[in-house]
């Protein structure tokens, strides 16, 4: 299993960013996906979640109205669309494997990548 | 929101026994699992559902949830083991992490 993140950077306040999650080393659409955050020298914090095949998706608190994930089964690929970026989103972001197709209830982050760093900061 | 409390730190000897704790209210009612960091990588999975260890994890790690309380414990608990633990449940349609425990193995 690997887990390949992309697209983090140094970006300003207020502007957008795409994050991706190149997988591989299994079959992508048996699995939902997640996205998870730590801001430097801080904890972990979900993001979101992604069943399957897209048709379930959870945001963590006050995240929905900005960040949108996202995934192409035919690519092997897990997106994450944040919008009006704050200097509090600065953080790694990690993409996630759950061990099961649904998310909620009994998931579980079986798989991490290494992560991707992105700096809000003008 | 819901939360999950765990101990900023934790110490033991080698080859002793460390307890990690993690609370929240009528945690034994959900599944629990647990996460290792060490410093400057990536989470790992550890124990997933109160109990279940992946393949690959020693036996020296497991956990247990009920009531209120859910606990990681390391046997014999070995230098390689120092590094930042985490619990996480499932909220209703939320994912929520403990605030983390740091393991100091000294």
């Amino acid at each position: 299993v690997q887990l390949v993140e992309s697209g983090g950077g140094l970006v300003q306040p207020g502007r957008s960013l795409r994050l991706s999650c190149a997988a591989s080393g299994f079959t992508f659409d048996d699995f939902a996906m997640h996205w998870v955050r730590q801001a430097p020298g801080k904890g972990l914090e979900w993001v979101s979640g992604i069943s399957w095949n897209g048709g379930t998706i959870y945001y963590g608190d006050s995240l929905k109205d900005r960040f949108t994930i996202s995934r192409d089964n035919a690519k092997n690929s897990l997106y994450l669309q944040m919008n009006s970026l704050r200097t509090e989103d600065t953080a790694f972001y990690y993409c996630a494997r759950d061990i099961h197709g649904g998310v909620g209830g009994s998931g579980y982050f079986a798989s991490w990548g290494q992560g991707t760093l992105v700096t809000v900061s003008s | 929101s819901y939360e999950l409390t765990q101990p900023p730190s934790v110490s033991v000897s080698p080859g002793q026994t460390a307890i990690i704790t993690c609370s929240g209210d009528r945690l034994g009612g959900t599944y629990v699992c647990w996460y290792q960091q060490k410093a400057g990588q990536a989470p790992v999975g550890i124990i997933y559902q109160d109990t279940v260890r992946p393949s690959g994890v020693p036996e020296r790690f497991s956990g247990s949830n009920s009531g209120n309380t859910a606990t990681l414990t390391i046997s014999g608990t070995q230098p390689m083991d120092e590094a930042e633990y985490y619990c996480q449940a499932w909220d209703s349609t939320k994912v929520v992490f403990g605030g983390g425990t740091k393991l100091t193995v000294l």
